[in-house]
């Protein structure tokens, strides 16, 4: 079946670091990618998504290109803040057996000061 | 606009006992999904309702069961409570069927003893 694998955390950096957070994905068709963000205390929201193969998704200085060659979604940020960290998912859209959402283990971010 | 509402927020049961958890998606939202997420792991989906319909359903046993009111608000519905069931509980809602965006509610955090 469809499944996602993120890299395992924690992952530790100082303020202004670079960001990479591994994910590949395993699926047949063409599924929608995502990554979601929980902070401390705070429900799951979508942080970016990409719906086909090239597409690069954004959001507050966070990227991920869709590779298909590489089946692979990679979460990028080229300087991070303290307020950057929380459980960062993984995550893409199947639509087999109905209409759902598949998300990987989760990766947890600790920015230092 | 409020967002997605869930309840209780926290709750402790006993093995054997039952439980029910309430949803109310975003104003205008028709479809609802349900997900488990055990401590330090990603979200796993249960059940996805769409106009009142379960459109989708993931591998949980018959123990766990749901269902969608004429105001897209939803139950879920555990008996027979098992350790294991111990997690936190995600309400989702979304426009359509097939919307790859979901919008999270905090969850309901369910502890059986």
């Amino acid at each position: 079946g469809n499944s996602v694998t993120q890299m395992e955390g924690p992952v530790t950096l100082s303020e202004e670091a670079f960001l990479t957070i591994n994910c590949t994905y395993t699926a047949t068709g063409y599924p929608s990618l995502f990554w979601y963000v929980q902070y401390p205390g705070e429900g799951l929201q979508l942080l970016l998504k990409a719906t086909k193969a090239d597409d690069k998704g954004s959001n507050k200085g966070f990227e991920a290109t869709y590779r298909k060659e590489t089946t692979s979604f990679h979460l990028e940020k080229g300087s991070v803040q303290v307020s950057d960290s929380a459980v960062y998912f993984c995550a893409l859209s199947d639509q087999t057996g109905g209409f759902k959402t598949i998300f990987g283990a989760g990766t947890r971010l600790f920015v230092k000061a | 606009d409020a967002g997605v509402t869930q309840s209780p927020t926290h709750l402790i049961k006993t093995r054997g006992q039952q439980v029910t958890l309430r949803c109310s998606p975003i104003s205008g939202h028709k479809s609802v999904s349900w997900y488990q997420q055990v401590l330090g792991q990603g979200p796993q989906f249960i059940f996805q309702y769409y106009e009142k319909e379960e459109r989708g359903r993931g591998n949980f046993p018959d123990r766990f069961s749901a269902r969608q009111f004429p105001n897209y608000s939803s139950e879920l519905n555990v008996n027979a409570l098992l350790l294991g069931d111990s997690a936190l509980y995600l309400c989702a809602s979304s426009l359509g069927a097939a919307t790859g965006e979901l919008f999270f509610g905090e969850g309901s955090r369910l502890t059986v003893l």
